[in-house]
């Protein structure tokens, strides 16, 4: 069964530090993977999705991501990060025909001034 | 475009009552919808998938009678939470999705406290 495994449970970073959130799947085949945002209270907002092509994929907001088969993950990344950015982020994975998606347990990000 | 409305956005009710929440997809026809749970501070769990016009297909540990789930149209689907009780309260999220795409959009939530 395909699984989403996000290893850090919190992460705090400086303002304008860089950021990178862990995401690894399992999945048979070639996956469909996504990151999302979520504000407290609020629904998820889609950052970035990968279903085939080049491996970097660009998002909103400024961040990124890359697929590594080899690695079985789908890091997100951004260079710069902002005090806007604090909030939960799910890394999720689309379940074949029938178009679930599977999410991970969420990173809640905490931006120090 | 792709946006998704929920509402209310937030209900109070008392144990013992049903509660509808209120999903559409308000710029385009929704193929699927889905209905997901999430406890504070913790991940989403999807609930139920619905598709206009067919019963909706529920995952495990669902209690079906509960959790009452109808899809009328394209753009609309709706979830009644029957004789809630107070383990009832939590945030419940829906998705839609158009035809031939993975990606879900999400309404911005129902918060429910059952008193």
């Amino acid at each position: 069964a395909q699984s989403v495994t996000q290893p850090d449970i919190h992460i705090t970073v400086s303002e304008g530090a860089s950021l990178e959130l862990r995401c690894n799947y399992s999945y048979g085949a070639t996956p469909y993977l996504f990151w999302y945002v979520q504000s407290p209270g609020q629904g998820l907002q889609l950052l970035l999705k990968y279903f085939s092509g080049d491996t970097l994929v660009q998002g909103i907001k400024g961040f990124e991501a890359e697929f590594k088969r080899s690695q079985s993950s789908f890091n997100l990344r951004k260079p710069s990060v902002h005090w806007s950015d604090a909030a939960e982020y799910f890394c999720a994975v689309g379940e074949g025909s029938s178009y679930k998606l599977i999410f991970g347990s969420g990173t809640r990000l905490l931006v120090r001034p | 475009g792709a946006v998704v409305s929920q509402h209310p956005s937030w209900v109070i009710c008392k144990s013992g009552t049903s509660v509808k929440i209120e999903c559409r997809s308000l710029d385009f026809q929704a193929t699927t919808m889905f209905w997901y749970r999430q406890f504070p501070k913790q991940s989403l769990m999807l609930m139920a998938t619905s598709n206009e016009g067919s019963k909706a297909t529920y995952e495990q540990g669902v209690e079906k009678d509960k959790f009452l789930i109808n899809h009328a149209s394209l753009t609309l689907s709706t979830l009644t939470v029957t004789s809630a009780h107070p383990e009832d309260s939590s945030f419940y999220i829906c998705s839609a999705r158009k035809d031939f795409s993975y990606e879900q959009y999400f309404g911005p939530g129902t918060r429910l406290t059952v008193t």
